[in-house]
């Protein structure tokens, strides 16, 4: 089955600065990848995804990367403000008819440093 | 939509006692999936639903735990005899077939004493 590596698994940034986060995944024929933000006593909201027939996708701070040669994709956050602080999660899924399970990488934990 | 609803939000409990969770997807999701989240294994998937019939139940730790869906608007998942290993938040997420973005509910955070 599909797994997925997430590092680091903690980070710290000072505000206003940039953070990334990466994965990667085993399975080649993985076409989903959403990332997921978790604060803290909350659930998991998704905040940007990104199809393998697309390289690149932006939503305002947030962008995600994807190079399916090398089987990794990343998240950028730019700006950094204090309220990016969470646990990110990054996903992948094999999105056919009978195989619709998302492998969660196993977390960074963001902290914005004022 | 009120999104994905869970009960009850906290639950304690002794060791032994049947525990009962619930979850009601969001109207429309064809697909329903059961997580379980704890400091030391992470966010786990139990068993998944398609269209109200169990898909994979790999993730179901033990015979302890069974999950069903009566219907396209209601699902529960049991814990009979309960232990304090079972201690951990539990998710319930939806998602319309077609699309592959889950939704996940408030979780319930379940004690076993």
């Amino acid at each position: 089955g599909e797994n997925v590596e997430q590092h680091p698994s903690t980070l710290s940034v000072q505000e206003g600065d940039s953070a990334v986060i990466k994965c990667t995944y085993s399975d080649s024929a993985s076409n989903y990848f959403p990332w997921y933000k978790q604060e803290l006593g909350k659930r998991p909201q998704l905040i940007i995804d990104i199809r393998s027939n697309v390289g690149e996708k932006k939503d305002q701070r947030i962008a995600v990367t994807l190079n399916k040669t090398a089987k990794h994709f990343s998240l950028h956050i730019t700006e950094t403000q204090p309220e990016d602080s969470a646990v990110y999660f990054c996903a992948a899924i094999i999105s056919n008819f009978g195989n619709e399970k998302l492998t969660f990488g196993t977390g960074t934990r963001l902290t914005i440093i004022p | 939509d009120a999104g994905v609803i869970q009960s009850p939000r906290h639950e304690v409990t002794e060791m032994g006692q049947e525990v009962t969770l619930r979850c009601k997807p969001i109207s429309g999701h064809n697909s329903l999936f059961w997580y379980r989240q704890t400091m030391m294994r992470g966010l786990e998937l139990l068993i998944y639903f398609n269209n109200n019939v169990p898909i994979d139940d790999s993730g179901m730790p033990e015979d302890r735990f069974s999950a069903k869906m009566p219907n396209a608007s209601f699902s529960t998942l049991k814990i009979q005899p309960s232990e304090p290993r079972d201690s951990a938040v539990y998710f319930c997420a939806s998602r319309y077939r077609i699309q592959e973005t889950q939704y996940f509910g408030p979780g319930t955070r379940l004690l076993v004493l």
